[in-house]
């Protein structure tokens, strides 16, 4: 198994401009987690979705962040316009869930994005 | 909505010491329990978790946690680190039936001097 992926690993951009990260989840999974990672805040979690649906997205942080999942094995999170504050490791993390039950969460690489 | 302690965020410590991280959790139902490692430079990956059964859980690396229900916590502990086992620590809980919300601790960032 590939696990989740992943990309870019690395973005740089400048202030204003668009981005978009990209996650695989694992095959299988039928939920789907973004996360950001920043020195201050530690791990928050931005939004999930559960069977491609947005299930919680109380974490996004304001409307210049949107996320989709047009089908099982793809999401994106995208920022528009990015600010330099948004400078953080991304994290997508994927796990199964039936019905109420849960399972282990499990990580990608994550995308290190850069705002200058 | 669940929460997690994590204490003392910087440890530094010797090979060969013993290393036990707090975890305590404020959540009134069944959670399922997590510790994740974070290597530097990579991403986080799942060292062991408690979902039910023997409160004291083997993970991978040597690692073992121990919940206690009537403590609200979930300790990690390794009899013996290794260098290699310089890195940042996470606890996470999970509610076992409900909001799929994986709750975070800070983190312990760990090192271990050879």
């Amino acid at each position: 198994d590939a696990g989740v992926i992943q990309s870019p690993r690395h973005e740089v951009t400048e202030m204003g401009q668009e981005v978009t990260l990209r996650c695989k989840p694992i095959s299988g999974h039928n939920s789907l987690f973004w996360y950001r990672q920043t020195m201050m805040r530690g791990l928050e979690l931005l939004i999930y979705f559960n069977n491609n649906v947005p299930i919680d997205d109380s974490g996004m942080p304001e409307d210049r962040f949107s996320a989709k999942m047009p089908n099982a094995s793809f999401s994106t999170l995208k920022i528009q316009p990015s600010e330099p504050r948004d400078s953080a490791v991304y994290f997508c993390a994927s796990s199964l869930t039936s019905g109420p039950s849960t399972d282990t969460q499990y990580f990608g690489p994550g995308t290190r994005l850069t705002v200058l | 909505a669940q929460s997690v302690s994590q204490h003392n965020h910087h440890v530094i410590l010797s090979e060969a010491a013993s290393l036990e991280l707090g975890c305590n959790y404020s959540y009134g139902g069944t959670v399922n329990l997590f510790w994740y490692v974070q290597y530097p430079g990579q991403h986080l990956q799942l060292l062991l978790k408690y979902f039910s059964g023997d409160p004291l859980v083997k993970g991978i690396k040597g690692f073992e946690a121990e919940f206690i229900k009537s403590k609200f916590s979930f300790n990690l502990r390794k009899p013996s680190v290794q260098w290699s086992d310089t890195a940042e620590y996470f606890c996470a809980v999970l509610p076992s039936r409900g909001n799929n919300r994986l709750a975070f601790g800070k983190g312990n960032q760990v090192v271990v001097i050879p």
